[in-house]
């Protein structure tokens, strides 16, 4: 089954803690994004990159990182310096027709 | 720049009635649109997608949504409602800023579906 996966399904972290998000797809597909979603809000970007060894910043990365050493794997860091790491985040691959195929998500829980 | 509006941020209907999900966009040429559902917890799943071809787009699962140029509108319809329709519903426009592609998504509608 082709298909984006992402774990752990939930996350628990302390304050002031890094965390790692996995994200892996076998879609075969050069870009990949991920998002953060808060309760009753739509998606808003956080990074994205096109192609491997390459990424840029969306429009809320502050506070996150990223690396894509693999086509097939994009995982996001939560780094202490966010403000409000709480949330539901999605990662998605695109293909050539602006298809997004998104993964069940990952909800982090910061205390 | 593109942007997309999604008319209603709440939407309830009764069971075998009909949905309108609607919104409207803005795109400095001609866009790719999108419908996506997101159950709670869940990712989004693509519900249907224009691409310039036929106006008239059918999903899955009963939905379509017709594209109309004049109106800049995309909004979404289902004849009749479901118990299992009940989610949130995004609309989204293709886009490209900052030499990349992207997808601008609206805020969401809530449908709501009782018995």
């Amino acid at each position: 089954d082709g298909g984006i996966t992402q774990s752990p399904k939930y996350l628990f972290r302390k304050e002031g803690q890094n965390v790692t998000l996995s994200c892996e797809q076998n879609l075969n597909h050069d870009a990949m994004y991920w998002y953060r979603q808060d309760p009753g809000q739509g998606l808003r970007l956080i990074y994205y990159s096109q192609i491997v060894n390459d990424f840029q910043k969306g429009d809320i990365a502050e506070g996150y990182s990223v690396s894509r050493e693999k086509k097939e794997s994009f995982p996001l860091t939560v780094t202490s310096a966010q403000k409000n790491p709480t949330a539901f985040y999605l990662c998605a691959s695109m293909d050539r027709l602006y298809e997004q195929y998104f993964g069940p998500g990952t909800r982090l829980t910061v205390t | 720049a593109q942007s997309v509006t999604q008319l209603d941020s709440h939407v309830s209907v009764s069971e075998g009635t009909p949905v309108l999900l609607r919104c409207n966009y803005s795109s400095s040429y001609s866009p790719s649109l999108f419908w996506y559902v997101q159950h709670p917890n869940k990712g989004l799943q693509l519900l249907l997608k224009y691409t310039s071809a036929a106006t008239l787009v059918k999903g899955i699962n009963g939905f379509e949504a017709e594209f109309k140029k004049s109106e800049t509108s995309f909004h979404l319809t289902k004849p009749s409602a479901h118990m299992s329709d009940a989610a949130e519903y995004f609309c989204v426009v293709s886009g490209r800023g900052g030499g990349y592609n992207k997808l601008i998504f609206g805020a969401g509608t809530r449908l709501a579906v009782h018995p």
